[in-house]
């Protein structure tokens, strides 16, 4: 079935680090492929999405670029601040009939001092 | 003009018990959808409805049970609750099922005693 391997966390970043998240994916067909972000006490925001190969998802900051080669989606930011800290998800929809369905990763804690 | 609303926030309540979960969104949407995070903040889709109609069924104990009265609610029903079923329950939605984007609510926060 289909399944999404994110890095383990928590990662711990003083502001202005480079963050750089990892997500693998498995999957049938052509997924499109997607980061959420949960900030505390709250439910999962889109972040930024990208449904081909290749293509650049980008928001607020933070990049993602789908390889279908290495089936990855990383998720990178070049200067974090204490305002990002969350948790982050990735997450796939698979191509063809999987109507609505998102696939979660486990997460990834991000915490970030100033 | 909250977009996707839970209640309650929180619900403590004992083994055996039944307890239900409300979800309204106002944002138009067709799709709806419940989800599982565990204590290890692993998310799990459990139903998702299309203008009242159930779209995906989980492999979710028939204790749970989603009922949708129109296409703006989405509502979880849950008898004889476990302490396996202490988790934070997220109702999303979206515009439908094809449209990527999915809204969440803030949770409900279950704790089973």
């Amino acid at each position: 079935g289909d399944s999404v391997t994110q890095m383990e966390g928590p990662v711990t970043l003083s502001e202005e680090a480079f963050l750089t998240i990892n997500c693998t994916y498995t999957a049938t067909g052509y997924p499109s492929l997607f980061w959420y972000v949960q900030y505390p006490g709250e439910g999962l925001q889109l972040l930024l999405k990208a449904t081909k190969a290749d293509d650049k998802g980008s928001n607020k900051g933070f990049e993602a670029t789908y390889r279908k080669e290495t089936t990855s989606f990383h998720l990178e930011k070049g200067s974090v601040q204490v305002s990002d800290s969350a948790v982050y998800f990735c997450a796939l929809r698979a191509g063809g009939t999987s109507y609505g369905k998102l696939t979660f990763g486990q997460g990834t804690i991000l915490t970030v001092h100033p | 003009d909250t977009a996707v609303s839970q209640t309650p926030k929180y619900l403590v309540t004992q083994m055996g018990n039944d307890k239900s979960i409300k979800c309204e969104q106002n944002l138009g949407h067709d799709t709806m959808y419940w989800y599982k995070q565990d204590s290890k903040k692993f998310l799990k889709i459990m139903f998702s409805y299309n203008n009242k109609e159930l779209i995906i069924n989980e492999t979710v104990p028939n204790r749970f049970s989603p009922k949708s009265p129109d296409k703006a609610h989405l509502n979880l029903h849950i008898n004889s609750l476990e302490l396996g079923d202490s988790a934070v329950y997220f109702c999303a939605s979206s515009q439908d099922g094809l449209v990527f984007e999915q809204y969440f609510g803030p949770g409900t926060r279950l704790t089973v005693t």
